[in-house]
């Protein structure tokens, strides 16, 4: 299984794009990468997967080099609802056994 | 679809007693798991099932047990609660995603305290 490495927390302002990076050294050719959302109180919910470049849906983009040892969520123009705790995990088609990093912590001030 | 329903939101347990957490699930999702958080902390996996008869262990297994006797639920059993265990604890189901791998669903979480 591909180890995830994020940002323990950032901070950003309302209608700015917040970029977070997760790092996945190992992961391998069959792996797709996805990111959740997690609010206080909730379980997480699903935002965007990819498994090459750009990938862009209603709420987010995610970037992936082509080299995939990283990858890159971008949240256009925050507002503070954004405000949760974000993870990106690391998976094949064929992963159960799905291992949760800590995550980031985003905080977004008015 | 209801999604995925856990059942209960809110228990308090003493020390040595037992209980159930309920999960079930109504979009036929194969796969089914129990996470439990612990307060400013990530996921952890405790157990999860890839079919019905189908179980394996998770990242910390020790002091649960599971079962999966059909598709739609997947009870989570506490034999002896322990301190330790007072957490929030999330069943999850997954599909297909879009762009090919598993995307997990989340239930909305039970907490439990244990005394």
């Amino acid at each position: 299984l591909a180890k995830t490495t994020q940002p323990i927390s950032m901070d950003s302002y309302e209608g700015q794009e917040v970029n977070i990076t997760c790092s996945h050294n190992n992961i391998a050719t069959n792996d797709y990468i996805t990111w959740y959302q997690q609010f206080p109180s909730q379980g997480p919910r699903f935002i965007i997967q990819g498994y090459k470049t750009k990938v862009t849906n209603e709420v987010a983009s995610l970037f992936i080099p082509a080299d995939r040892k990283s990858s890159t969520l971008s949240l256009p123009r925050v507002s503070l609802s954004d405000t949760a705790v974000y993870y990106c995990l690391v998976g094949g088609k064929w992963t159960y056994k799905y291992i949760f990093g800590t995550g980031t912590r985003l905080k977004v001030l008015a | 679809n209801a999604g995925v329903t856990q059942t209960p939101k809110f228990q308090v347990l003493k020390t040595g007693q037992s209980m159930t957490l309920q999960c079930a699930q109504d979009m036929n999702h194969e796969y089914m798991s129990w996470y439990r958080q612990d307060p400013g902390m990530g996921l952890r996996l405790i157990h999860y099932s890839v079919g019905a008869g189908i179980t394996d262990q998770g990242e910390v297994p020790n002091g649960y047990n599971v079962s999966r006797s059909t598709t739609e639920d997947f009870p989570l059993r506490l034999l002896s609660a322990a301190p330790s265990q007072t957490s929030v604890y999330f069943c999850a189901s997954s599909y297909r995603g879009e762009a090919g791998a598993n995307v997990l669903t989340f239930g909305a979480g039970s907490r439990l305290t244990v005394l």
